[in-house]
């Protein structure tokens, strides 16, 4: 079975400095990854995702992720952090059920502070 | 863009109830799930549909069962709720089954059984 792992269930920044939320992944496929935001009293949104493309992932908002298959990690990074960028982040890898179905494996999630 | 609304955002129902949550998806999507999200936990999935009136299990199935009568309206149903059903509910829907597939979700529905 597919799993993450995310390393750290919250991150402290401050306004302006980079942000670092670290994944690791176990497949033993060529994985689907993906990063999806969960801000305060709303449903999660879609960040960005890897298909096997391109290595380094672009998404909204000013995030990217690099898979680094040789690390087994998907780790989501932003240049510089906004105040609105306070949510949790969920780390997340496409299994396969018995049957055959696609299902979403969540990790257990990063909160994201950003301080003024 | 896709929307997929929930009934309730609040609900507060007492030990034994029956509970209905509803979800509906306006983009005609073939794929819908439910969801628990706990503390510390991640998301971990309930049920999911496929098609209309098919249905199966994931991960944490018990206590819980599904309706799918229409394709666009999917409805988890805890049969005698209990306190450790207390959580928050998101449902999502899907286009396809492949593993590349965006899964779009709901506000939730934070449920408390007392």
């Amino acid at each position: 079975a597919q799993s993450v792992t995310q390393l750290d269930s919250h991150v402290s920044v401050s306004e302006g400095t980079p942000v670092l939320l670290r994944c690791n992944y176990s497949s033993s496929y060529s994985p689907s990854l993906f990063w999806y935001v969960q801000h305060p009293n709303k449903g999660l949104q879609l960040l960005l995702k890897y298909t096997s493309a391109a290595t380094l992932v672009k998404g909204i908002n000013g995030f990217e992720a690099e898979f680094k298959k040789s690390e087994t990690s998907f780790h989501l990074t932003k240049p510089s952090a906004h105040m609105s960028d306070a949510a949790e982040y969920f780390c997340v890898v496409s299994d396969r059920t018995s049957t055959g179905f696609q299902k979403l494996v969540f990790g257990t999630g990063t909160r994201l502070l950003v301080s003024p | 863009d896709v929307k997929v609304t929930q009934s309730s955002r609040y609900l507060v129902k007492r030990t034994g109830e029956k509970v209905f949550l509803e979800c509906v998806q306006d983009m005609d999507h073939e794929n819908m799930f439910w969801y628990r999200q706990d503390p510390g936990l991640g998301l971990r999935l309930i049920y999911f549909s496929y098609d209309v009136k098919m249905k199966e299990k994931g991960d944490i199935p018990e206590g819980y069962s599904v309706s799918r009568e229409k394709k666009e309206r999917f409805s988890l149903i805890l049969e005698s709720a209990s306190t450790n059903q207390t959580s928050m509910y998101l449902c999502a829907s899907s286009q396809r089954f492949s593993q590349t597939d965006t899964q779009y979700f709901g506000p939730g529905t934070r449920l408390t059984v007392l």
